[in-house]
C-alpha cells in the first residue's frame, strides 16, 4: 500500500519569508497528487493538483506555486508568505494501484503558522 | 452556494447511541461520494465510499439519495473512539480531479 510523507510536520515562519513544503509518495507509481489547505475550523481547499511530472493545475489564484519534479514528489512553494497562508497543508494522492481512481489518501500534513 | 454542505454540529451523544449525519451537494451531476474521518490536528482518513445502492461496514452505514442530492452516514452503537469530525466528499462527473469537501460534522461521544 502507498505511504505519503510530508515535511516538515510543523513550521513557524515570518511574514514575507519563502516557503517550501515537500510531499513524497511510496508504494505506487504515476499517482495523481494534490495540495490542500485547511484553515482552522474550516474545510479543505484544493490548491493544486498534478496528473504527471511537470504538470500542475492551479485551483485558486494566490501567492503559492507547486512543482512536480519527479513522479512521486510534489512541492508547494511561496516566495513571500502572508498571514493568511497559515493553515494545515495536506498532500493527497489518487490513482493508487489496486484502488479506484477516485479514492484519495492523505499525508500527515504540515502545520504552518505565519507570524 | 457551496458545493457540499454539512451541519457543523457538534453532535453530543452517549456511548451506545445511534447517530446520523446528512450532507447535501449542489451539483446533480456529481459522480462519487465518500465519508472521511478527521481526528483533531490529524489528516483525513477514508471511512467509506458511498455507493448508489448504499453500503455498510460494521457499525457504519452510508446511503446516497440522488433525487434529493444528499448522502448520509449512520453510526450505530457509538463508541468513545468514534469522536471525530466527519467530512463529506463529492466529485463531479466532468473532472475526476476535483474533490469537494464539506466543512465537517463534529461528533462527541460521551461516556
Amino acid at each position: 500500500s502507498q505511504t505519503i510523507h510530508q515535511w516538515p510536520a510543523t513550521l513557524v515562519q515570518p511574514v514575507g519569508s519563502p516557503l517550501s513544503l515537500e510531499c513524497t509518495v511510496e508504494g505506487t507509481s504515476n499517482p495523481n497528487l494534490y495540495w490542500y489547505r485547511q484553515a482552522a475550523g474550516r474545510g479543505l481547499q484544493l490548491l493544486f493538483y498534478s496528473v504527471g511530472i511537470g504538470q500542475i493545475s492551479s485551483e485558486v489564484p494566490q501567492n503559492l506555486s507547486a512543482s512536480r519534479p519527479q513522479d512521486r514528489q510534489f512541492i508547494l512553494s511561496s516566495k513571500k508568505l502572508l498571514l493568511s497562508d497559515s493553515g494545515f497543508y495536506l498532500c493527497a494522492c489518487t490513482n493508487v494501484a489496486g484502488e479506484s481512481t477516485d479514492t484519495q489518501y492523505f499525508g500527515p500534513g504540515t502545520r504552518l503558522t505565519v507570524l | 452556494r457551496k458545493e457540499v454542505e454539512q451541519d457543523p454540529g457538534p453532535f453530543n451523544v452517549p456511548e451506545g447511541a445511534t447517530v446520523a449525519f446528512n450532507c447535501t451537494y449542489s451539483n446533480s451531476a456529481s459522480q462519487s461520494f465518500f465519508w472521511y474521518r478527521q481526528d483533531c490536528r490529524k489528516e483525513p482518513k477514508l471511512l467509506m465510499s458511498v455507493y448508489s445502492s448504499g453500503n455498510e461496514d460494521g457499525r457504519f452505514t452510508a446511503q446516497l439519495n440522488r433525487a434529493s442530492q444528499y448522502i448520509s452516514l449512520l453510526i450505530r452503537d457509538s463508541k468513545l473512539s468514534d469522536s471525530a469530525t466527519y467530512l463529506c466528499v463529492v466529485t463531479p462527473l466532468y473532472n475526476f480531479n476535483k474533490f469537494y469537501f464539506g466543512s465537517g460534522t463534529k461528533l462527541n461521544v460521551k461516556p
